[in-house]
């Protein structure tokens, strides 16, 4: 069974700081990882994706990847109350693997 | 644009009735689909998925079943619910094979077994 674990939190960070998620995997294999966003009774959104070593900006948000290590991360800069969600880490293989995700809250 | 939806929403069945459960692609051809499953405290279960029409691959072993009778609409059914069939079954789709790009979810559906 592949697995990808993420600490389940709540990871609780003030607003304007950065809000640092981690992931790590099994799969030596693996090519492509994503992170998504999940509010709560909502479905899940994609956020980020990555597919080399090193890191992916976008926005407020960075994606950092470490093939050697098997560990992916998302870093969220200036976080803002709106941030507060769970987020997925995913992992490809034949079909995408999720983590279970972390609960990031932004407090005001 | 590709848009995916998936109904009902949010659906109360008791145990040992039946379940159906669609979701329909727009915008694309095509598409592999997939059926998860998101139960409380646990992460998303990959249960169906299909790469064609009429062509189903079963993840987990359990009362449920997958149909796609037409290319772009994905069905989940049971024949008699359990109460451990709870849950958030949301549908997504992806233009390639595998999961190389990610997929997109729809807006999913929450079953309450009673």
């Amino acid at each position: 069974q592949k697995e990808v674990e993420q600490n389940s939190g709540p990871l609780s960070v003030p607003e304007g700081a950065i809000a640092s998620l981690n992931c790590t995997y099994s799969d030596r294999v693996s090519q492509s990882f994503f992170w998504y966003r999940q509010y709560s009774g909502k479905s899940p959104e994609l956020i980020m994706s990555i597919y080399s070593n090193g890191d992916k900006e976008d926005g407020r948000f960075t994606a950092q990847l470490n093939k050697a290590s098997q560990y992916v991360s998302l870093l969220i800069r200036d976080s803002q109350p709106s941030d507060s969600a769970t987020y997925l880490c995913a992992v490809s293989g034949y079909a995408l693997n999720f983590g279970k995700g972390t609960s990031l809250l932004v407090t005001p | 644009s590709q848009t995916i939806h998936q109904w009902p929403a949010t659906l109360v069945q008791p145990v040992g009735s039946p379940l159906s459960l669609e979701c329909t692609v727009e915008g694309t051809s095509n598409p592999n689909l997939y059926w998860y499953r998101q139960a409380a405290g646990r992460g998303l279960q990959l249960l169906f998925y299909s790469v064609g029409i009429g062509q189903i691959s079963s993840e987990v072993p359990q009362n449920l079943s997958a149909s796609r009778p037409q290319d772009r609409q994905f069905i989940l059914s049971s024949k008699k619910l359990l109460l451990s069939d709870s849950g958030f079954y949301l549908c997504a789709w992806s233009l390639l094979e595998g999961s190389f790009y990610g997929y997109t979810f729809g807006s999913g559906t929450r079953l309450t077994v009673v």
